[in-house]
């Protein structure tokens, strides 16, 4: 049973455009999701971060917005650009250290 | 300004073989974290640990998966015995605390023939 879900394994957006990635959870006591970005044969890397007590969280281009009673958070990236080409994992972590992460959106930022 | 360190980066074994996999966490930080990721599926937890001491082994498998992370060196992740179902990209992850974030090293894949 998925915890954590992306249900979009894939988006393609034109360079310049908003991006937003969906993200799912089940678990209404889960109190604090991460965003991570990874390229191909590298490690995810740390992009933003939400606690639960925040309905958004803004980082220069990148910005979580979280609605508990839904149980859903996304990822904007305004505006795209071709090297936020990756995929994007949410994850969820319930506690601390045990992070659960979705199966990952596909993102590609189109020239 | 070293991340988390793994080598190997890829790691081809024959079943029954054993795999070895290394990860040097970032510089000052003692908490270490294995994580597994399957074909198109997301990275999922498996054992954390801090210097010489398993912290929480609740998502390794209770047979052939073992893991340590001694006073001196890298953690270890070893797991005995392979079988072509172990195949899976295994990242290490290193923080300051609990409470910090994890920063992922790039990731070992194992291949089992």
């Amino acid at each position: 049973d998925q915890q954590v879900k992306q249900n979009s394994p894939s988006l393609s957006v034109q360079e310049g455009r908003i991006s937003i990635l969906n993200c799912d959870y089940t678990n209404s006591m889960f109190d604090y999701f991460l965003w991570y970005k990874k390229y191909p044969a590298e490690g995810p890397t740390f992009l933003i971060s939400i606690s639960s007590i925040k309905d958004k969280n803004e980082d220069g281009r990148f910005t979580v917005f979280l609605n508990k009673s839904a149980k859903h958070l996304s990822l904007h990236i305004v505006p795209s650009q071709p090297g936020d080409s990756a995929v994007y994992f949410c994850a969820a972590a319930p506690g601390t250290y045990k992070y659960i992460f979705g199966t990952g959106t596909r993102l590609k930022v189109l020239a | 300004n070293a991340g988390v360190m793994q080598n190997p980066r890829h790691l081809v074994r024959r079943r029954g073989q054993e795999a070895r996999l290394r990860c040097s966490p970032m510089k000052g930080h003692s908490h270490v974290y294995w994580y597994r990721q399957l074909p198109e599926e997301g990275l999922k937890f498996m054992v954390y640990l801090q210097k010489e001491n398993i912290i929480d082994e609740s998502g390794m498998p209770k047979e052939r998966f073992s893991a340590e992370f001694p006073k001196e060196g890298p953690s270890i992740l070893r797991i005995q015995q392979v079988v072509r179902g172990d195949s899976a990209a295994y990242f290490c992850a290193s923080s300051l605390g609990t409470e910090n974030i994890q920063y992922f090293g790039a990731g070992t894949r194992l291949s089992v023939l």
